[in-house]
């Protein structure tokens, strides 16, 4: 079963707008990771929060963690049409198998 | 220093043929991990290597796959025989450390292989 489930599954949003999307998990955590896969491309790790914080930022990103919710999200600010891509939540066993969800697919319109 | 680096890129064979993926992943990094994403769906793990020992192989889906890590460098994904559902994007990774207090792991560009 997949750890991570990320919603909306899709957004379509102008440059210079936000995109925010949020990841839900099931059991506990040490530390929840946000990837990104441009097409035709690997993952590419964007920011990693720990579970003994609140709120992460990395330049126009903002990660939030909520524990008690088991829920994290994801903001990006003044996106890019080079922000396009589709955006991973992952979270960790105590091996480093990455437990990833379904991905939201971000587009950017100039 | 050069990336994890995987080959082909892309493939495209029939039905009941063999494929042979092969992943190079960073210099010095112990750990060694493949992922698969099938068409629109999440991506998946499939097993895990440190040095040439298989850690996890509980994600790999059947026996018609087959990874090997010799020598503790490169990986190998072999399929054999291929089948239509195997089609997606395989993606391997590599880390210097593994646990879960810290871990990044690098991504490949993946392997887009396409079964028909």
């Amino acid at each position: 079963s997949q750890q991570g489930e990320e919603d909306p599954q899709a957004l379509s949003i102008q440059e210079g707008e936000n995109a925010t999307m949020n990841c839900s998990y099931k059991t506990s955590i040490n530390n929840l990771q946000w990837y990104r896969q441009n097409s035709g491309r690997g993952l590419v790790h964007l920011i990693l929060i720990r579970s003994n914080e609140r709120e992460k930022h990395s330049g126009r990103l903002r990660v939030t963690l909520d524990t008690s919710k088991k829920s994290s999200s994801l903001l990006i600010t003044a996106s890019r049409a080079a922000d396009t891509a589709s955006y991973f939540c992952a979270t960790t066993d105590s091996w480093g198998k990455l437990q990833f969800g379904a991905g939201t697919q971000v587009v950017v319109t100039p | 220093e050069a990336g994890v680096t995987q080959f082909p890129s892309h493939s495209v064979i029939e039905k009941g043929q063999t494929v042979t993926l092969r992943c190079d992943p960073i210099s010095g990094h112990d750990n060694l991990y493949w992922y698969r994403r099938v068409m629109g769906k999440e991506i998946k793990f499939l097993l895990h290597f440190v040095k040439e020992s298989k850690q996890d192989e509980s994600g790999m889906p059947n026996n018609r796959f087959l990874a090997e890590r010799t020598g503790g460098t490169y990986s190998t994904l072999k399929v054999q025989p291929a089948e239509l559902e195997d089609s997606g994007v395989y993606f391997c990774a590599s880390s210097q450390e593994a646990g879960d207090t810290y871990n990044e792991q690098f991504f490949g560009p993946g392997t887009r292989l396409t079964v028909l």
